[in-house]
Parts: structure tokens; C-alpha cells; sequence
């Protein structure tokens, strides 16, 4: 079994819904939750970064970890075109945080 | 800036051919690592390091070398490559390896035949 597993998509939604992206994890030892988003032939660039539980919100990004569950999300309002991409959760432990472990990715497509 | 540089973009090899993927960084970042992106697999670490003169290996080593003589540059090596090893490979760099998110290059296309 994985360390992480991240629903596997893909997505399609009409412009303006609410997206909701999801991983769970299995190592208790993880304290940092990151979000990516990977554009095609691109590299992946960070989106959200949170440490432990709790809610972060960035203008229409919201990401959320529940660490008594061992399950994050990332819920996208508003939705645009533009956020059509893989999205990829991360995970690391206190001691290297550069050793991240990555979800599979769940690409969105966002209609317009 | 130009952050994470890779260099080439795409390259297509014979089986048991050698060759260097580059790596460079403009952040003065302390950390670097190389990742392989594959179909149902993620992102899986090959090597990484810490600082100048200081490499270590990750989840998939084997096939990889790497060196980092400068904070700037971290090359990797294809010995002798194989099939299994067509994949897309990332740079990534963070400024420490504590609790720093990876900055990524946009990757360089491999494919061995």
C-alpha cells in the first residue's frame, strides 16, 4: 500500500463550481502538507503549503488537514478554466522536508 | 530569476548509451533532489542533497549517479541506459531541508529505445 493515495481522477467540471481534491496518508509521522499544481509539460509549482491541522485559504484555494483522520483536501471555488491542470498533494516528516512523498495526481479539466 | 533550469528538454537514447541531465539553481538554495514522473506512479525520489559535496540516495537510486561540487549544480548520470528508465525527470531545489516547499524545473523528456 502507499504512503499516499489521492483520488485518481480525472475530473471534469462546468466553470464556476467547487472543485474538491483529495488525499489520504498513512505515515503518522507527516506534518507538512503541500499542494502542486503541474500544467502540461510543465514542472509541478506549489500552490498551498500547511503545517499540521487546520484550514489555509488563499483567495479561492482552500486546503484543509485533518491529521486525526490522516486525510487532506484542497477545495477550489469559483473554478476557471484556467485552474485545468494535475494536481499533486505532498507530505513530509519534521526532519526533511525536501523528502517529500507525492500523491499519483488528479487532473481537472474546468470547462468553460 | 530563472529558478530551476534543466537542460535538454527532451532526449532520446540507445539502450546502454550514458548521459548527463543537468541541474542549475539561482536561489542559493541549500537542498536539491532529482525526481522521475511516471504514468500511476507520482513523483518518486532518485537522489538528493543537502549542501556542496553532500549527495544521498532516495526511494529509486539504482541506474543514477549524481555529484554536487558546486550549491548551484546538481548533474544527473544515466550509466548505462534501459528501457525502464523513459520517464520524465524534475529538478527540484528548496532553500533548506527543513520545512521548505520544492521549487521545480519543467523537466527534461527521456525515452531509451
Amino acid at each position: 500500500q502507499k504512503e499516499v493515495e489521492q483520488d485518481p481522477g480525472p475530473l471534469s467540471v462546468p466553470e464556476g463550481a467547487i472543485v474538491s481534491l483529495n488525499c489520504t496518508y498513512s505515515n503518522s509521522a507527516f506534518q507538512y502538507f503541500m499542494w502542486y499544481r503541474q500544467y502540461s509539460r510543465k514542472g509541478p509549482e506549489l500552490l498551498m503549503y500547511t503545517y499540521s491541522s487546520g484550514n489555509k485559504e488563499d483567495g479561492r484555494f482552500t486546503a484543509q488537514v485533518d491529521k486525526s483522520s490522516k486525510y487532506i483536501s484542497l477545495f477550489i471555488r469559483d473554478s476557471q478554466p484556467s485552474d485545468s491542470a494535475t494536481y499533486l498533494c505532498a507530505m513530509s516528516a519534521n526532519t526533511n522536508a525536501g523528502k517529500s512523498t507525492f500523491g499519483d495526481g488528479t487532473t481537472l479539466t474546468v470547462k468553460p | 530569476n530563472a529558478g530551476v533550469t534543466q537542460t535538454p528538454k527532451f532526449q532520446v537514447l540507445k539502450t546502454g548509451q550514458s548521459m548527463t541531465l543537468q541541474c542549475a539553481q539561482d536561489m542559493n538554495h541549500e537542498y536539491m533532489s532529482w525526481y522521475r514522473q511516471d504514468p500511476g506512479m507520482g513523483l518518486r525520489l532518485i537522489h538528493y542533497s543537502v549542501g556542496a559535496g553532500i549527495t544521498d540516495q532516495g526511494e529509486v537510486p539504482n541506474g543514477y549517479n549524481v555529484s554536487r561540487s558546486t550549491t548551484e549544480d546538481f548533474p544527473l548520470r544515466l550509466l548505462s541506459a534501459a528501457p525502464s528508465q523513459t520517464s520524465v525527470y524534475f529538478c527540484a531545489s528548496s532553500l533548506t531541508r527543513y520545512n521548505s516547499p520544492l521549487h521545480f524545473g519543467n523537466g527534461t523528456r527521456l525515452t531509451v529505445t
